[in-house]
């Protein structure tokens, strides 16, 4: 149980054009889904959290108009790259928070590689 | 400044041999989790410790929380190529998010 899917898994796109991510949580809901970026060979680093029907909570240098991020449902979140750029390239993981889930543990999914040309 | 210190950075070792990684901080943590990414992957959640000077082993790792709460460790006995992968310690943040480590990239040659 608690599986998190993540599609595309890579994505390659021109610069200018807009790329959408999908995060499902496939067998639970998640109260709260997370969007982290991670750079070769860096760590993960949080970009906005996003409640079911609520806006986002961006972290302090992520642009909200260019990650604009949707939570339509308990099991579904939506990440968009408007306008990306080649600095946009990078790995893009969600995680989603379950209703049982203690310690602030969360459930990954396995990722989206963007690369922008 | 990093909240959580991993060391060390790179690990590279031959099969059967043990070893440890470290993270530490100068706060104090309620609870801390150990993840292992492969590449092009997300990361798996090992274990949660929530104790302080709690041991929690998973088959050849063992987890340990200082007992002040400030730190872990985690040690690999007779270490497998399977076991390759970013180690990575984890503290929950304000937004009930996770905050991670920079990794400690483990290598483990037959």
């Amino acid at each position: 149980g608690a599986v998190v899917s993540q599609h595309p898994s890579w994505v390659i796109c021109k610069s200018g054009t807009s790329v959408k991510i999908e995060c499902r949580s496939l067998d639970f809901q998640a109260t709260t889904m997370f969007w982290y970026r991670q750079f070769p060979k860096q760590s993960l680093m949080l970009m906005a959290t996003s409640n079911e029907g609520s806006k986002a909570t961006y972290e302090q240098g992520v642009e909200k108009d260019k990650f604009l991020i949707n939570h339509a449902s308990l099991t579904l979140s939506t990440l968009t790259v408007t306008s990306a750029h080649p600095e946009d390239s990078s790995f893009y993981i969600c995680s989603a928070r379950a209703r049982f889930a203690s310690y602030n543990e969360q459930f990954f999914g396995p990722g989206t590689r963007l690369t922008v040309l | 400044t990093q909240l959580l210190e991993q060391s060390p950075q790179f690990l590279s070792i031959q099969e059967g041999e043990n070893l440890t990684v470290y993270c530490n901080s100068s706060s104090v943590f309620s609870s801390l989790q150990w993840y292992r990414q492969e590449p092009g992957e997300g990361p798996v959640l090992l274990v949660t410790v929530v104790t302080g000077g709690e041991v929690k082993k998973l088959k050849r790792l063992t987890f340990q929380f200082g007992d002040a709460r400030k730190d872990s460790s985690l040690h690999i006995t007779a270490a497998q190529p399977g076991d390759t992968g970013l180690y990575l310690c984890a503290v929950g943040g304000s937004q009930g998010n996770l905050i991670f480590g920079k990794g400690t990239k483990l290598s483990v040659k037959p």
